[in-house]
């Protein structure tokens, strides 16, 4: 199994709709994020989390919302979905002890929103 | 303004010869460089990594030069492989923000002619 699973893999969804894209992972570290990448940009952070009651917006949040629901389960929620949310979306967890090398990132959801 | 610069989108080179990836900073604060190795349908690899304090780390076939001076950051590949094919991501960091975040350049798809 994968130290970052990302769920769904793919997903399309329509303008004005609530969608959720869900994180786990198996490394225990603490440190949880959401990147998004778009084509010919580089992965540009949304949010992050160091534990469970710690939630700090990135530099792209607005549009986005999260849930940290455990250590292992960080989710990432577009309540209103628009097209230009179209983009490729990675999750990665950190060991601070190993910060900033220590960073692994999921496979990624490609989310299309027409 | 974009703090992570890599300017050339795309590079092709022979197996065997020498591939180098190029990266400029804006952020004087910046004390930590990574490049990170991305494949298709993957999400982004540790490569290697290198601290304001050097000028030079090796690993194997990879060396990144760093010139403060510049704000200038390479990725030499030497030799190059097909394996090697794939989109090269600088980023930067540092040390006061805590969190480590990562700010990344655009990237480089670097493909490796057999």
């Amino acid at each position: 199994d994968a130290d970052v699973t990302q769920t769904p893999r793919n997903r399309i969804t329509k303008t004005g709709k609530r969608i959720m894209l869900e994180c786990s992972q198996t490394k225990g570290h603490d440190r949880m994020y959401w990147y998004r990448q778009d084509p010919g940009l580089g992965l540009r952070l949304i949010y992050y989390s160091f534990d469970v009651k710690d939630i700090n917006k990135g530099e792209i949040s607005d549009g986005y919302s999260v849930s940290r629901q455990a250590q292992a389960k960080f989710s990432l929620s577009l309540e209103s979905a628009i097209p230009n949310q179209t983009a490729l979306y990675f999750c990665a967890t950190s060991d601070p002890m190993t910060a900033p090398r220590g960073y692994t990132f999921g496979s990624g959801t490609r989310l299309t929103v027409v | 303004d974009q703090q992570v610069k890599q300017n050339s989108p795309s590079l092709s080179v022979q197996e065997g010869r020498i591939s180098i990836l190029n990266c400029d900073y804006t952020n004087s604060m910046f004390d930590y460089f990574l490049w990170y190795k991305k494949y298709p349908a993957e999400g982004p690899t540790f490569l290697i990594s290198i601290s304001s304090i050097k000028d030079k780390n090796e690993d194997g076939r990879f060396t990144v030069f760093l010139n403060k001076s510049a704000k200038h950051l390479s990725l030499h590949i030497v030799p190059s492989q097909p394996g090697d094919s794939a989109v090269y991501f600088c980023a930067a960091t540092y040390s006061g923000a805590g969190s480590y975040q990562l700010t990344f350049g655009k990237g480089t798809k670097l493909s490796v002619i057999p």
